[in-house]
């Protein structure tokens, strides 16, 4: 079947503008996942959607990224005022309750 | 503080030897434990997990060995395969939680 899918798939915009990332997980997956990997670094979790359950927004690293899941199924990351510190491949993930998480390819944004 | 760490950005092995990939981590109360490999431009895949009510899972050429005692995780690969050259992430979750923390990666090289 589908596996998950992320749009763009690259991304460049100017520092301070705003972008929208999209991932649309695997049918029938409750749990959703944003992590980013920035340059030379492991992957870092931003934000967790399970269910109709409030999201865990703790890895979030400021107040101008905001995700929201239509749904409960696609989803959507959005920075606003982009830095150029924000430059990273946003990776989206989805799963059954459990923990293999499936990851989607990934977007590449590149803020300059 | 980095909770989970590849001390070894980097190996290098020759065809058909094992690799062995190895990964420390500072909580105790994490809970199971997950090996991903990442291939450029695509997202992390899942390669094998192991619970820390056990020791060892194997999967064909792949084997994970947990070591709770000394917070240590590794992952054996035997025969090494040019096709798995690529950047190997140990992930690990948390009892109460669902988000995986990742350590850095390591890239591994199969040379034939």
């Amino acid at each position: 079947g589908a596996g998950v899918s992320q749009s763009p798939s690259n991304k460049v915009t100017e520092k301070g503008k705003d972008v929208e990332l999209r991932c649309d997980p695997i049918s029938g997956h409750t749990a959703l996942y944003w992590y980013r990997q920035s340059l030379g670094q492991g992957l870092e979790f931003l934000i967790y959607f399970q269910g109709n359950s409030a999201p865990d927004k703790s890895g979030l690293p400021s107040d101008r990224f905001s995700a929201e899941r239509t749904g409960g199924s696609v989803s959507t990351l959005t920075i606003q005022r982009t830095q150029q510190e924000d430059s990273a491949v946003y990776l989206c993930a989805s799963s059954h309750p459990g923990y293999e998480q499936y990851f989607g390819p990934g977007t590449r944004l590149t803020v300059t | 503080d980095q909770q989970v760490k590849q001390n070894s950005p980097s190996l290098s092995v020759q065809e058909g030897r094992i690799s062995i990939l190895n990964c420390d981590y500072t909580n105790s109360m994490f809970d199971y434990f997950l090996w991903y490999k990442k291939y450029p431009a695509e997202g992390p895949t899942f390669l094998i997990s192991i619970s820390s009510i056990k020791d060892k899972n194997e999967d064909g050429r792949f084997t994970v060995f947990l070591n709770k005692s000394a917070k240590h995780l590794s992952l054996h690969i035997v025969p090494s395969q040019p096709g798995d050259s690529a950047v190997y992430f140990c992930a690990v979750v948390e009892t109460s939680g669902s988000r995986l923390t990742f350590g850095e990666g390591t890239q591994l090289t199969v040379n034939p």
